[in-house]
């Protein structure tokens, strides 16, 4: 069965910190699917990225990246001097392809200004 | 394109009333969700669809029906409203040919059942 760990319940971190969003997969689909998703104060649900199971390279994007590692099954997500406009709940969640998604809890993101 | 819309935005029920959540989409998507969200429990997945005139079961589906009658279409329908059933209901799709399955996401239903 899959599972997806989101350890951190909430986190608050002062303007300008990194900060790290943890995420801990279980599955035992040999192709699977990683997925990020922000869910701002509005509400609604933001796509902010996908990996698959066989690239295992490093993202970045601006201020936010993410470091997929199989032998331990974590996909964690950094974001880089965060900002006020990052305070959100973040998902992380796993599909092992046409199948539908499994989320974690979400971890709730403050920044401080 | 509206992308993903639900009927709608809030509502509130008293225990025992019934109603129905509309979802509609305009992305021509195969794969077509209902999850619901509580705080502290993520997203779970109530029931969905593969394609017009299917439906399945997910995590939570107690207390729920659904209906796939338009492609374009997916109906969550609560026969007799429980204050448990108070959430926000999300509608997702997801596109067959994409085999990794990244889901689309409606803006969300809040209901309260008193």
């Amino acid at each position: 069965a899959q599972k997806v760990t989101q350890a951190q319940t909430e986190i608050s971190v002062v303007e300008k910190e990194d900060v790290t969003l943890d995420c801990v997969y279980e599955t035992r689909d040999t192709t699977y699917y990683l997925f990020w998703y922000k869910q701002p104060p509005s509400g609604e649900l933001v796509f902010l990225i996908r990996r698959n199971s066989f690239d295992e390279q490093n993202e970045i994007s601006g201020r936010y990246s993410w470091n997929f590692q199989k032998s331990t099954s974590s996909f964690n997500f950094t974001i880089t001097a965060s900002q006020v406009v990052d305070s959100a709940v973040y998902f992380c969640a796993q599909s092992g392809g046409n199948t539908p998604l499994v989320f974690g809890k979400g971890t709730r993101l403050s920044v401080i200004a | 394109n509206a992308g993903v819309t639900q009927t709608p935005k809030f509502r509130v029920l008293k225990t025992g009333q019934s109603m129905t959540l509309l979802c509609a989409q305009d992305m021509n998507h195969e794969y077509m969700y209902w999850y619901r969200q509580d705080p502290g429990m993520g997203l779970r997945l109530i029931h969905y669809s593969v394609g017009e005139g299917t439906t399945a079961k997910g995590e939570v589906p107690d207390g729920y029906n659904v209906s796939r009658l338009k492609k374009q279409n997916f109906l969550l329908g609560l026969e007799s409203a429980a204050p448990s059933q108070t959430s926000v209901y999300f509608c997702a799709t997801g596109d067959r040919s994409r085999v990794y399955n990244e889901q689309f996401f409606g803006p969300g239903t809040r209901l309260t059942v008193l």
